[in-house]
C-alpha cells in the first residue's frame, strides 16, 4: 500500500494565479482531511471529507475549495493564490471516527510558495 | 471550538534521560488525545493515542496520561535516544467527524 499520496511535492505560484493539490489514499478511508502547517502554529484544518460527494469547512477555510468527486480521492483548490496562503500543506485519511481506528494517517505534505 | 496548549516549544535533554511535554485542552467533549511525531520534510506520524475513558497508556518507551478533570493530557518518553529528536505534536477531537486540533509543538533536542 502506498498510503496517503499528495502532488505535487513543491509548487510556486505568482499572486492571483490558481491551482489543485491532489489527494489519494488507498486505505478505502472514508474520511479526509486538509490541513496547513505554519511555523509555530501547528496545523490547522482547512477542509475536511465525511465520504465521497461530501465536504465540510474546517478552522481555515477561505480562499480554499474542495471536492471528493471519488472515495480515494480529495481536491485542494485555490482559485487566487495569495502570500498569506504560503504555507506546507498536508492531506490525512482515517477510518470512520467513533470506531476502534481512529488514527489520521498523514501524506507527506506539498510545501508551497505563493510570490 | 476546542483550543489545544502545548509546552514547552523546545526541550532539550541529555540521552537516556526522560522527556515530559504537556497539553491543556478547553472542550470538555473532546474524547480522543493522539501525539503526533514529525520529522524534518515528513508528514506527522502517530506514535500514541488515548481515549478519554482511560487515565494512561504505554507502549515500550512512550507513554500518555490523561487527567480529564484538569483537561490535561501528557507525554512521557524514557531512556530517550538519538531517533527520538523531532517535533512532537498533541492534539484533541470531540465527538464530531471533524478533524483534530493540534499544539503548536514541541522542537525536541536530544544531546549525546
Amino acid at each position: 500500500n502506498a498510503g496517503v499520496t499528495q502532488t505535487p511535492k513543491f509548487r510556486v505560484l505568482k499572486t492571483g494565479q490558481s491551482m489543485t493539490l491532489l489527494c489519494a489514499q488507498d486505505m478505502n478511508h472514508e474520511y479526509m482531511y486538509w490541513y496547513r502547517q505554519d511555523p509555530g502554529m501547528g496545523l490547522r484544518l482547512i477542509h475536511y471529507s465525511v465520504g465521497e460527494g461530501t465536504t465540510a469547512k474546517g478552522e481555515v477555510p477561505d480562499g480554499y475549495n474542495v471536492s471528493r468527486l471519488k472515495k480515494q480521492n480529495f481536491l485542494l483548490g485555490l482559485e487566487s493564490a495569495a502570500p498569506s496562503q504560503t504555507s506546507v500543506y498536508f492531506c490525512a485519511s482515517s477510518y470512520i471516527v467513533g470506531g476502534p481506528y481512529n488514527e489520521q494517517f498523514f501524506g507527506p505534505g506539498t510545501r508551497l510558495t505563493v510570490l | 471550538g476546542e483550543n489545544v496548549e502545548q509546552h514547552p516549544s523546545t526541550l532539550s535533554v541529555q540521552e537516556g534521560d526522560s522527556a515530559v511535554i504537556k497539553c491543556t485542552y478547553s472542550d470538555s467533549a473532546s474524547n480522543y488525545f493522539p501525539w503526533y511525531k514529525q520529522e524534518l520534510g515528513k508528514g506527522p506520524q502517530l506514535i500514541i493515542d488515548i481515549r478519554s475513558n482511560v487515565g494512561e497508556k504505554k507502549d515500550q518507551r512512550i507513554a500518555v496520561t490523561l487527567n480529564k478533570t484538569a483537561k490535561h493530557f501528557s507525554l512521557h518518553i524514557t531512556e530517550t535516544q538519538p531517533e527520538d529528536s523531532a517535533v512532537y505534536f498533541c492534539a484533541a477531537r470531540g465527538g464530531g467527524a471533524d478533524g483534530l486540533t493540534f499544539g503548536k509543538g514541541t522542537h525536541l533536542i536530544i544531546q549525546p
